[in-house]
């Protein structure tokens, strides 16, 4: 099964910061990779699809990067509506594996 | 709308069985997989199975292989989860998630708002 792991698992930064957070796959996943914003006790939301690709309707300030094994979300300029925890999942091939987590907490 | 609706989670005892439902809506169900994702208390996310479009092919994770089973109703729209010889470590807020595009791996696009399921003596 491919692990994934991400880091910070906590991230604390201001209104204002670009922040990054990193995720590392066990295996090559090519770029079948998503990120996914998830606040509390509300389900996820896809935010990244295909290492890069923007949903429709997430704002232009949340970017990801990578391929093979290294992958990055960043937020271009950390706004109030951010703070959250963020994972990756990749969908390589089943079983399909979600890293620990991020959270974003303000500084 | 497009949206997930689940529901049958409760409290059940060690051993015992539950049967989640998942009613979606908004889009056409039979043309995209299907997953089941978990969370437990304060925890991350664990994927548990996925069910291919036209339920020709089910997916398990290994800690519920062997206990739980997948199954869709196209003619219903309805995915569910049969869950039996449940444990502690299955208690969670089980979400329904759809695939975004037509591939039978994928992202999930839409999510339901979950259903708590509580496995206690």
């Amino acid at each position: 099964d491919i692990q994934m792991t991400q880091s910070p698992s906590t991230l604390s930064a201001s209104v204002g910061d670009r922040v990054t957070i990193t995720c590392r796959a066990s295996q090559s996943i090519s770029r079948w990779l998503a990120w996914y914003q998830q606040k509390p006790g509300k389900a996820p939301e896809l935010l990244i699809y295909k290492a890069s690709s923007l949903e429709s309707g997430v704002p232009s300030r949340f970017s990801g990067s990578g391929s093979g094994t290294e992958f990055t979300l960043t937020i271009s300029s950390l706004q109030p509506d951010d703070f959250a925890t963020y994972y990756c999942q990749h969908y390589n091939s089943y079983p399909l594996t979600f890293g620990g987590g991020t959270k974003v907490e303000i500084k | 709308e497009v949206q997930l609706l689940e529901s049958g989670g409760g409290l059940v005892q060690p051993g015992g069985s539950l049967r989640l439902s998942c009613a979606a809506s908004g889009f056409t169900f039979s043309s995209y997989a299907m997953s089941w994702v978990r969370q437990s208390l304060g925890k991350g996310l664990e994927w548990v199975s996925a069910i291919s479009d036209s339920d020709d092919n089910t997916y398990y994770a290994d800690s519920v292989k062997g206990r739980f089973t997948i199954s869709r109703d196209n003619s219903k729209t309805t995915l569910y989860l049969q869950m039996n010889s449940l444990r502690a470590e299955d208690t969670a807020v089980y979400y329904c998630a759809k695939g975004r595009g037509d591939y039978q791996v994928d992202a999930f696009d839409i999510w339901g708002q979950g259903t708590m399921v509580a496995v206690s003596s």
